[in-house]
């Protein structure tokens, strides 16, 4: 079966300090991945996606940065993190004929 | 104008009661309609799909407008564990076949007992 996986769960990182949240699934091959941030109180905002390995895709311009080192992995990184970026953030994939599957989440806490 | 738009509520709702959220989308061409739940501080799951012919399952019927650009949500015989926030989600296809979700705001339900 198909699982999909994030760590951190939680996350409470200074302002100006980097971030790193990664994203795993299981269960499926070429998948397209997605990332995409909850704000409080808020709907979901596509951030960034992927259709493969090394191609990504922004959606808003923003201070964040995403790759896919490898077919199953998808990362999101920040170097220098603002408060706004607080937020849920949520990792989600699609495989072939398939509507969207998500993650657990991370809860980033930007102080 | 926002691409989906949604009742954000909240619903408070005695158990037994039947409940309809109402979703209006902007783009005509969108191709997919599906709701989600999102239980509190959880990630959303796909409730069920949105079909033109309308879909039930259980106690939860689905309809679509195209005409309209409207999409509802019937939930009957509410349960306490229906309590959650329901997302109305429209899907387009994006450039190197990746789907698309734009999401409502979400429309919170609260069954009470």
């Amino acid at each position: 079966s198909q699982t999909i996986h994030q760590w951190p769960a939680t996350l409470v990182q200074p302002v100006g300090s980097p971030l790193s949240l990664e994203c795993t699934v299981e269960g499926t091959s070429n998948p397209n991945l997605y990332w995409y941030r909850q704000a409080a109180g808020r709907g979901l905002q596509l951030l960034f996606y992927s259709v493969g390995i090394g191609q990504i895709s922004s959606e808003v311009p923003q201070n964040l940065s995403a790759s896919r080192p490898q077919d199953r992995q998808f990362i999101l990184s920040s170097k220098k993190l603002l408060l706004s970026d607080s937020g849920f953030y949520l990792c989600a994939y699609t495989g072939r004929g398939e509507t969207q599957y998500f993650g657990p989440g991370t809860r980033l806490l930007v102080l | 104008r926002k691409e989906v738009e949604q009742d954000p509520g909240p619903f408070n709702v005695p158990e037994g009661a039947t409940v309809a959220f109402n979703c209006t989308y902007s783009n005509s061409a969108s191709q997919s309609f599906f709701w989600y739940r999102q239980d509190c501080r959880k990630e959303p799951k796909l409730l069920m799909s949105v079909y033109s012919s309308g879909n039930e399952d259980g106690r939860f019927t689905a309809q679509l407008n195209r005409a309209s650009q409207y999409i509802s949500l019937l939930i009957r015989d509410s349960k306490l564990s229906d309590s959650a926030t329901y997302l109305c989600v429209v899907e387009d296809m994006r450039s190197g076949s990746a789907r698309q979700l734009t999401f409502g705001s979400g429309t919170q339900l609260t069954v009470l007992p």
